[in-house]
């Protein structure tokens, strides 16, 4: 499978636990990016990563959030200590290095969290 | 103001009808644009990249017109597998990457 791939699929945890996501993109991507999107909302941006560089964070991308990419391949997204409306779809996409504006970019399937 | 504006719908449409979807973005920096289509509980799929030039793929004609910052998407000849949410993309060619609209949701009936 060549596609973008993460894990777990699915999560639900209790209010107040660490939560960890995976991500691997596209081999040949240097391009990662995190997206949240919830119920009736389109994705919104949470971070972007151009090879192991975390160039951009959003404003949404709370304190208890942290992103990395270590080597500059798979990415980790981590929410600590998690509340009620951390529940959502954390999507991750690549986009190819010599794309530019005009490239959109490959999902994965996402990660659904669930807070209970 | 949204930086990008779709009509949630949904639009009910009879399978073969033509329906068309309009989005407006708000940021004139914007560099280039996509519709992508998502299934329930799927991630996002790039549908079709929008030039200003209008360009289509099959059944699907994109248009651009950025004086008037929309962009448009056209099905014809609908099928029960369109049926889905669209979602407009902008990009402006920053770190922040692509910036959606909420999407339109489409239900073909047959």
């Amino acid at each position: 499978d060549t596609g973008v791939s993460q894990n777990p699929r699915h999560k639900i945890t209790k209010r107040g636990q660490n939560v960890t996501f995976r991500c691997d993109p596209i081999s040949e991507h240097n391009r990662l990016y995190w997206y949240r999107q919830t119920l009736g909302q389109g994705p919104e941006f949470l971070t972007y990563f151009q090879n192991e560089a975390q160039l951009e964070k959003s404003r949404l991308l709370s304190d208890r959030f942290s992103a990395e990419r270590p080597k500059g391949s798979f990415s980790t997204l981590e929410i600590q200590r998690t509340e009620q409306g951390d529940s959502a779809m954390y999507l991750c996409a690549s986009s190819s290095p010599r794309g530019g504006p005009g490239y959109g970019y490959t999902f994965g399937s996402g990660t659904r969290l669930t807070v209970v | 103001r949204k930086e990008v504006e779709q009509d949630p719908g949904p639009f009910n449409v009879p399978e073969g009808a033509t329906v068309a979807f309009n989005c407006t973005y708000s940021n004139s920096a914007s560099q280039s644009f996509f519709w992508y289509r998502q299934d329930c509980r799927k991630e996002p799929k790039l549908l079709m990249s929008v030039y200003s030039s209008g360009n289509e793929d099959g059944r699907f004609t994109a248009q651009l017109n950025r004086a008037s910052q929309y962009i448009s998407l056209l099905i014809r000849d609908s099928k029960l597998s369109d049926s889905a949410t669209y979602l407009c993309v902008v990009n402006t060619g920053g770190a922040d990457g692509l910036t959606f609209g909420k999407g339109t949701h489409l239900i073909i009936q047959p």
